[in-house]
């Protein structure tokens, strides 16, 4: 499976914006960029993904390197309740694959 | 529409007893999935299940079984629980397609002493 990098933890200021970098220098043509977020003592739920262009949503925004060996997640405005473990996963996000979880970015908010 | 819910919520077993986790979805989804998460660390795939009837091995399955009768159940057994298996199980679900995305539930924090 390609394997993704993440800093272990990373500290912002609330309604400041969040840049959470993710590297994946081994990235195949058909691996999707997925991230999952994990609020404490809570299962992971869905951020954002995608293949190759830049993606918003209402949660966040994902910017992918022309390459794709890297991509980072931001954040434009972090509250408290952003505070918690981010995932960057790559994969198909179903089926056999399931979904292969590092250790994730540990944000911190601070007030 | 209360997504995905897992039962117990917590449970304390000793050495040796045995236990079902049960997980259950009203997405009428068809793939779902057993994952554990030990402190610190990122989860891991035990089992999961393509459809009703059939299931397959994940990342760490050993000590694991699982059935999936019904397509809304997704059901983890412990035959003979050991203190390495104390951890916290999540359950998701997806509806199939290559870029679904995963949900999941609340878990359910297991202690084995």
């Amino acid at each position: 499976d390609a394997k993704t990098t993440q800093p272990n933890s990373m500290e912002s200021n609330e309604e400041e914006p969040v840049h959470l970098p993710c590297n994946h220098s081994t990235i195949s043509g058909t691996d999707y960029i997925h991230w999952y977020r994990q609020l404490p003592s809570q299962g992971p739920e869905y951020v954002i993904h995608g293949l190759t262009s830049n993606v918003n949503n209402r949660m966040a925004s994902l910017a992918i390197a022309e390459d794709r060996k890297s991509s980072t997640l931001i954040l434009h405005r972090a509250t408290l309740r952003d505070a918690a473990v981010y995932y960057c996963i790559l994969g198909t996000g179903g089926g056999a694959d399931g979904l292969t979880f590092g250790k994730g970015t540990h944000l911190i908010i601070q007030p | 529409n209360a997504g995905v819910t897992q039962t117990p919520k917590f449970r304390v077993l000793k050495t040796g007893q045995s236990m079902t986790l049960l997980c259950a979805q009203d997405m009428n989804h068809e793939y779902m999935y057993w994952y554990r998460q030990d402190p610190g660390m990122g989860l891991r795939l035990i089992h999961y299940s393509v459809g009703e009837g059939t299931t397959a091995k994940g990342e760490v399955p050993d000590g694991y079984n699982v059935s999936r009768l019904k397509k809304q159940n997704f059901l983890l057994g412990l035959e003979s629980a050991a203190p390495s298996q104390t951890s916290v199980y999540f359950c998701a679900s997806i509806m199939g397609t290559a870029r679904g995305t995963q949900y999941f539930g609340p878990g359910t924090r297991l202690l084995v002493l």
